[in-house]
């Protein structure tokens, strides 16, 4: 079935330390979104790609990066988690068709716990 | 982006109809009506979207009002499996600012036996 991956579901990483996370997509969609849903809240999103094209939130903080090195992959890398970092981290993948996007799917998230 | 009023929870019983009010009063004429539900530790999956028409698929039926302030989300015959996070969301028009969506804080639907 096609789908979007996300590794590793559970992450811990230590205050500070680099983190990334990843997302894969089997659906070859051209776009690829990442989410950040903390406890209790509604996910928020981050940035997205379109294809090659990178977008940026304006309240994403600078330590938040994004990489997406082929159509299938995109990582979110964490350069110094804070504590409230801690987060679900949701990838999510659409088709854009000419000027409109189609539904997104999402995958399951990555829990990051930051000590 | 226009703003969307949902309860904060409901409860529905198995086998029977749940109906998910949604207000949008301040929607634009171009801003589609999306739902979309979260089980929990889950991400998000897609249920179903409308411009003006009802719209109906396998999953749910969605009811837009004529002027289009608010809607309904209809699962026919609710299961335990529907237990979940409901989330209405007024979306801008598909050709802007990437097809982002905008998460409110849902409705928190607990199907009881």
């Amino acid at each position: 079935d096609a789908m979007v991956i996300q590794n590793p579901r559970y992450q811990v990483t230590q205050f500070g330390k680099p983190v990334t996370l990843s997302c894969s997509q089997t659906l070859n969609h051209n776009v690829m979104y990442w989410y950040q849903q903390k406890s209790s809240q509604a996910p928020k999103l981050l940035f997205h790609y379109y294809d090659k094209d990178f977008n940026n939130e304006a309240d994403t903080p600078d330590n938040f990066q994004s990489r997406r090195p082929n159509t299938s992959f995109c990582f979110l890398d964490i350069r110094s988690p804070g504590l409230g970092d801690a987060a679900m981290y949701l990838c999510a993948t659409s088709k854009r068709t000419g000027s409109s996007y189609n539904e997104q799917f999402f995958g399951p998230g990555t829990r990051l716990t930051v000590l | 982006d226009a703003k969307t009023t949902q309860p904060p929870s409901m409860d529905c019983a198995e086998g029977r109809a749940a109906n998910l009010p949604c207000n949008h009063s301040t929607i634009s004429g171009n801003e589609y009506v999306y739902w979309y539900r979260q089980i929990h530790s889950q991400g998000p999956q897609y249920i179903i979207h409308g411009l003006k028409n009802n719209e109906t698929n396998e999953m749910a039926s969605l009811i837009i009002t004529e002027d289009r302030k608010s809607s309904t989300l209809i699962l026919p015959h609710a299961t335990l499996r529907d237990t979940a996070v409901y989330y209405c969301i007024v979306r801008v028009a598909p050709h802007n600012q990437g097809g982002k969506l905008i998460f409110g804080q849902g409705t928190e639907l607990s199907v009881k036996p």
